[in-house]
């Protein structure tokens, strides 16, 4: 199993550009989530999935799109990348437990995306 | 108030020595809680999981008080290899898990 994965694990925008960053899982989860790291910040949620074909909005959504068209991808997308969306960016499966909540979050490595 | 509060440290503790974290949260209607470990420029890992009031695995030991809404992690006989961002995480009842901005801690030879 490799469990979570992402790619790219670095890239570099202008401001402007779009780009797509995906995650893939495969232990079969049917929670999936996207954080972003910032220094003093800490993990951020951005978006999330309970389901495929369902997304809902984070903490901190603007100025950026998810999908999740099959279960084990959950895709995020930068439509017009700006310089505060430098950042560390974390994709993250979990299975439900009971009740609609979740449990132990399993992280990929992390994709590191500057904008200049 | 944040809804979950660490001491963001950094912890400087010689090898060997014990050391404790501390972390409150604000919802008495949490449900589960956990300790993540993260190393630098690294993904958070799942360090231990607390689900009553409290366990141990080796070195580590967690404790949850739900009365004054605080969950605990104790490292005895610490090691370098320790050293790293400690991560206090709780699930409010949701689909969602609420990440603290974390303690670094740092084992001095």
């Amino acid at each position: 199993n490799a469990g979570v994965t992402q790619t790219p694990k670095f890239r570099v925008l202008k401001t402007g550009q779009s780009m797509t960053l995906l995650c893939a899982q495969d232990m079969n989860h049917e929670y999936m989530y996207w954080y972003r790291q910032d220094p003093g910040m800490g993990l951020r949620l951005i978006h999330y999935s309970v389901g495929e074909g369902t997304t809902a909005k984070g903490e901190v959504p603007d100025g950026y799109n998810v999908s999740r068209l099959k279960k084990q991808n959950f895709l995020l997308g930068l439509e017009s990348a700006a310089p505060s969306q430098t950042s560390v960016y974390f994709c993250a499966s979990s299975t439900l437990v009971v009740d609609g909540f979740t449990d132990t979050q399993y992280f990929g490595p992390g994709t590191r995306l500057t904008v200049l | 108030r944040k809804e979950v509060e660490q001491d963001p440290g950094p912890f400087n503790v010689p090898e060997g020595a014990t050391v404790a974290f501390n972390c409150t949260y604000s919802n008495s209607a949490s449900q589960s809680f956990f300790w993540y470990r993260q190393d630098c420029r690294k993904e958070p890992k799942l360090l231990m999981s607390v689900y009553s009031s409290g366990n141990e695995d080796g070195r580590f030991t967690a404790q949850l008080n739900r009365a004054s809404q605080y969950i605990s992690l104790l490292i005895r006989d610490s090691k370098l290899s320790d050293s790293a961002t400690y991560l206090c995480v709780v699930n409010f009842g949701n689909e969602k898990l609420t990440f603290g901005t974390g303690t670094r801690l740092t084992i001095i030879p």
